[in-house]
């Protein structure tokens, strides 16, 4: 079946510019986890999704970024004002969201570069 | 604060067995899980312990003790293509926040 999937995969922007990032759960999966991933760490955990609403937001950096999953399906993370510190692959996980169910699965990622 | 501490790298020749150790200090605990990624891929979950002791799934194993804040992973009939970095996270609050460890970096040789 389909998994994770996410887009664009790679995306170069300017800094101080606006991008979106969108990723498409697996169907059904209720809960989805965005994460960034800088080269040679493990992913920094940035915020979380239950149904359409934000339950843990709490690893976002700052303002700057923010998370939206209006109809508890794709999930779109929106930075604005980019940073060069904001280059790192930024990943998207769901998993089923149910007790006991605790895999995560996870997209390719969208390797963010900011120049 | 939150930290998880594993071993930067570990080198295995096929056919051996090895162990990735992982310590944990954070604020919540619910469980431990493992993902596997390699170069350029997507993290791949291995396995997940919520209790004390030792879970096997096929050549992969994986212990807690939550007294001594302490898991790891064995990989045991080593193969080239378990070349790859391991990485443990601790569910920190149920469901909802995962922490990462800064990962294994593994090299299997021939």
């Amino acid at each position: 079946g389909a998994g994770v999937s996410q887009t664009p995969s790679n995306k170069v922007t300017e800094k101080g510019k606006y991008v979106e990032l969108r990723c498409d759960p697996i169907s059904g999966h209720t809960a989805l986890y965005w994460y960034r991933q800088s080269l040679g760490q493990g992913p920094e955990f940035l915020i979380y999704f239950q149904g359409t609403g934000a339950a843990d937001d709490s690893g976002l950096p700052n303002d700057r970024f923010f998370a939206v999953r209006p109809e508890g399906s794709v999930s779109t993370l929106k930075i604005q004002r980019t940073e060069r510190g904001d280059s790192a692959v930024y990943l998207c996980a769901s998993s089923p969201g149910t007790q006991g169910a605790y895999e995560q699965y996870f997209g390719p990622g969208t390797r963010l570069t900011v120049t | 604060g939150q930290s998880l501490e594993q071993p930067s790298e570990v080198t295995a020749v096929e056919g051996a067995i090895v162990q990735i150790n992982c310590t944990y200090q954070t604020s919540g605990f619910y469980g431990l899980s493992w993902y596997q990624q390699h170069d350029g891929g997507a993290p791949t979950f291995l396995s997940y312990n919520a209790l004390d002791g030792l879970e096997e799934t096929g050549r992969f194993s994986s212990f807690l003790s939550r007294s001594d804040s302490y898991g790891y992973l064995l990989l045991q009939e080593l193969q080239m293509k378990d070349s790859a970095s391991y990485f443990c996270a601790v569910e920190n609050n149920y469901g909802q926040n995962f922490v990462f460890g800064p990962g294994t970096r593994l090299s299997v040789l021939p």
